[in-house]
């Protein structure tokens, strides 16, 4: 159980153009989900916090028009990369959680790469 | 704010047993976790501690102690597989929903 998958894994696009990534749990619902990146050989830097029908909490730095973060149901958020640039190139992680349990859930990651 | 410092990198030998640290200073703590990530994929959850002591899962253990801001992970009969990076992360209250900040992560190479 506590499944989380992403959609896409990998992404290539041109520089300008938007990117959606989805996120979804798929056998839990879950209320907050959460969108981390994580630069080569760095950590997971958390970008926001995304609870069901509310908007969501940006951390500091990350531009909430960039940043698009959308979480209609208990089953899926989604972050869209509006006018993405190189320097947006990353590995995107989602991760959700499910209010019995401790942990958060990952899913396997959207590795994107901006031209 | 949240700091969370752990080793850059170690390495070990197959069948041995490492001890990885972490050390932390944040408010509102509310649990620690270790996962492990290996290159290019997300994070699998390994443990979770909320009390002090030990907590012990298979070949993997968790220390905590609260008043110190410590923990350590203890991988017993290491694998080849083992290779992988170990992220501490704090849990702590913020804007009501638990969110994690994660350490930069420990490298671990096990050798033959």
């Amino acid at each position: 159980g506590a499944v989380v998958s992403q959609h896409p894994s990998r992404v290539i696009c041109k520089s300008g153009t938007s990117v959606k990534i989805e996120c979804r749990s798929l056998d839990f619902q879950a209320t907050t989900m959460f969108w981390y990146r994580q630069f080569p050989k760095k950590s997971l830097m958390l970008m926001a916090t995304s609870n069901e029908g509310s908007k969501a909490t940006y951390e500091q730095g990350v531009e909430k028009d960039k940043f698009l973060i959308n979480h209609a149901s208990l089953t899926l958020s989604t972050l869209t990369v509006t006018s993405a640039h190189p320097e947006d190139s990353s590995f995107y992680i989602c991760s959700a959680r499910d209010l019995g349990r401790s942990e958060q859930f990952f899913g396997p990651g959207t590795r994107l790469t901006v031209l | 704010g949240q700091n969370i410092d752990q080793p850059t990198e170690m390495t070990a030998t197959e069948g041995a047993i490492v001890q990885i640290n972490c050390t932390y200073q944040t408010s509102g703590f509310n649990g620690l976790f270790w996962y492990q990530q290996h290159a290019g994929e997300a994070p699998t959850f390994l443990s979770y501690n909320v009390l002090d002591g030990l907590e012990e899962k298979g070949r993997f253990s968790s220390f905590l102690s609260r008043s110190k801001g410590y923990s350590y992970l203890l991988l017993k009969e290491l694998q080849m597989k083992d290779s992988a990076s170990y992220l501490c992360a704090v849990r702590h209250s913020g804007a009501g929903s638990y969110q994690l900040t994660f350490g930069k992560g420990t490298k671990l190479s096990v050798i033959p």
